[in-house]
Order: C-alpha cells, then sequence, then structure tokens
C-alpha cells in the first residue's frame, strides 16, 4: 500500500520560504510512470495544484506560482520536497503531496492527470 | 486559468440520486476525457472516487459513476447514503497542466 507523508514547519514568516517534505512508503519513488505533486488548499476553499517532478530533471509548475515554486526529488531517500519562496499570509493553507498517474508506452510516458494516492496533508500558517 | 464551476451544494435523501456538474470550457473539460472526481470529508485529505471521466478505482461502490456532454461532466451519486455527505471536487487537464472545480458539498437530508 503507498503512503505519502507531509512534513515540515507549520508556521512560515512572511517573505521567508516555504519547506516541506513528502516522504514516499510502499513504492519506490524512482519506478517511473508516476508524477509526484504538490496540491494547497486554502482554507475553507477549493484545490489548487501547485506542480509535480517526474524525475530529478523534469518538473512542471502552475503558471501562477512558477516564479517562487521549486520541487525537488530525493530518490536515496524516497522523498520530494516542495519550496516556495517570499510566502506572504495568501500561501497560508493545507499543502498536500500527492501521486499523479501516468502511463508509459509507445516510447514514453504520458500524465494521466489524476491523483491516485495523497499524503493526509499540512497546514502550513504564514504569520510574523 | 480558471476553476471549473460546480455548484456550492447539492442536497438528497438517503436513497436518492444526485448528480453534480461540473463545467469547463472546450479547451478543458470539452475537449479531453482527462476528468477526475475526489471525495474529500472535513479535516481529510482527498480521495480518488472516478477518473478519465468514467472509471473506478478498486473498491469505489458503483453508487458512484461519471459522465460528460460537451464542456460540462456529472457526477451522479445513486443510492444516497449519510457516509456520502462530503465535499466533492471534480479536476481536468488543461493547457496549463491541472485545474480543480471549486468543490460542492453534499448534504444528505
Amino acid at each position: 500500500q503507498v503512503q505519502l507523508q507531509e512534513s515540515g514547519p507549520g508556521l512560515v514568516k512572511p517573505s521567508q520560504t516555504l519547506s516541506l517534505t513528502c516522504t514516499v512508503s510502499g513504492d519506490s519513488i524512482n519506478s517511473g510512470g508516476y508524477y509526484w505533486s504538490w496540491i494547497r488548499q486554502h482554507p475553507g476553499k477549493g484545490l489548487e495544484w501547485i506542480g509535480y517532478i517526474y524525475d530529478s530533471e523534469s518538473a512542471y509548475y502552475n503558471p501562477s506560482l512558477k516564479s517562487r515554486v521549486t520541487i525537488s526529488l530525493d530518490t536515496s531517500k524516497n522523498h520530494f520536497s516542495l519550496r516556495l519562496s517570499f510566502v506572504t499570509a495568501a500561501d497560508t493553507a493545507v499543502y498536500y503531496c500527492a501521486r499523479e498517474m501516468g502511463y508509459c508506452g509507445g516510447g514514453g510516458c504520458y500524465r494521466q492527470y489524476y491523483f491516485d494516492y495523497w499524503g493526509q496533508g499540512a497546514l502550513v500558517t504564514v504569520s510574523s | 486559468q480558471s476553476a471549473l464551476t460546480q455548484p456550492a451544494s447539492v442536497s438528497g435523501s438517503p436513497g436518492q440520486s444526485i448528480t453534480i456538474s461540473c463545467t469547463g470550457i472546450s479547451s478543458d473539460v470539452g475537449d479531453y476525457n482527462y476528468v477526475s472526481w475526489y471525495q474529500q470529508y472535513p479535516g481529510k485529505a482527498p480521495t480518488l472516487i472516478l477518473y478519465e471521466v468514467t472509471n473506478r478505482p478498486s473498491g469505489v461502490p458503483y453508487r458512484f459513476s461519471g459522465s460528460k456532454s460537451g464542456n460540462t461532466a456529472s457526477l451522479t451519486i445513486s443510492g444516497l447514503q449519510a457516509k456520502d455527505e462530503a465535499d466533492y471536487y471534480c479536476s481536468s487537464y488543461t493547457s496549463t497542466s491541472v485545474v480543480f472545480g471549486g468543490g460542492t458539498k453534499v448534504t444528505v437530508l
């Protein structure tokens, strides 16, 4: 059974960098065919996709956050991480890591745009 | 990218059927079958209940079904049960990757 678990500070000061890690168990993050993603949910609001990382060199971000987001992969620790810089109160949210399904065939791997496993979520509050 | 449009709330009595709509535009919902649905209980992470418009993951009851017409996808819950009371979100491929609906609160009367 695949499990994802977010970890990181629950309180970040304005203008600083939010950092979260998602530890994956039950599957190798290096197994291929999956897109390791971050999604957030503002309090009482809907979901917002932040971005994904496919391998150590392939990451893609929501254009609205692209200038502030970095997602990285550490295969030795079987985890991936999110960094969001220059945070403001508007970045206060529950941050989820999730696995997006991919399809591999025909010489390549392709996204399938749905998330089959999610972490429990980590509330990050931006406040001085 | 604008969020997909869902009704804020839908309600029904036990045993009834309800349908939640999810409206996008031709370049997301309309042109692609990459629509998925998630169920979320308060304080919990979303869970996948439908993907690629109509497919149910293993373990999801047959009571949950999906369809699409034009730019609108729909989730139907048949034989509504008390445990179906939750928030439901749709999601779709877009040109900038993935967009979610605003969510629909389902109330079982």
